[in-house]
């Protein structure tokens, strides 16, 4: 079935480093991609979304750009702050009633 | 405009207890779904909706029930919670492939 690969293990950085977090899917058709972002204690929130290939979403700074040659859809952001720590989930609309697959996760940790 | 809410936001039960949560959008939307988060597992689908009075499987739907009476509300249910149903749990709603969520309820099986 439709599924969606996150890369392994949390990431940790400096403030105002450069931010990149793979995500790639395997999927039927033509699947709508997106990044949700949990912060402590919250649910999760819509980050960014793109819903055909070579579109690219942002959104804060973040930037993801859906590459259906390669399969992913990765998330970058140039510099981030420590206010950008979260966890943040890949995401593609899988199986029809506007249902989500999602990847595991990526804890970001952005030390000062 | 509250969005998506859920109550309660902690509960701990013992084994072979019931419980029901209560998830409410003011969003009118039609489409309403039930998540657990685990460490490691991401987000998975228990049970999902598609319009008042509908109510469908997800991935992981065994131990648990859930109703839409009301085009606001979505409750699951545990009729008789095990150790393995530890979580936190998320409600969301949609009216098209964004979903909007809820601040989730975390709870734990004794």
């Amino acid at each position: 079935g439709d599924s969606v690969t996150q890369m392994e293990g949390p990431v940790t950085l400096s403030e105002e480093a450069f931010l990149t977090i793979n995500c790639t899917y395997t999927a039927t058709g033509y699947p709508s991609l997106f990044w949700y972002v949990q912060y402590p204690g919250e649910g999760l929130q819509l980050l960014l979304k793109a819903t055909k290939a070579d579109d690219k979403g942002s959104n804060k700074g973040f930037e993801a750009t859906y590459r259906k040659e390669t399969t992913s859809f990765h998330l970058e952001k140039g510099s981030v702050q420590v206010s950008d720590s979260a966890v943040y989930f890949c995401a593609l609309s899988a199986g029809g009633n506007n249902r989500l697959a999602f990847g595991k996760g990526n804890q970001v940790v952005v030390i000062p | 405009n509250a969005g998506v809410t859920q109550t309660p936001k902690f509960r701990v039960l013992k084994t072979g207890q019931s419980m029901t949560l209560l998830c409410a959008q003011d969003m009118n939307h039609e489409y309403m779904y039930w998540y657990r988060q685990d460490p490691g597992m991401g987000l998975r689908l228990i049970h999902y909706s598609v319009g008042e009075g509908t109510t469908a499987k997800g991935e992981v739907p065994d131990g648990y029930n859930v109703s839409r009476l009301k085009k606001q509300n979505f409750l699951l249910g545990l009729e008789s919670a095990a150790p393995s149903q530890t979580s936190v749990y998320f409600c969301a709603s949609s009216q098209s492939y964004e979903q909007f969520f809820g601040p989730g309820t975390r709870l734990t099986v004794l």
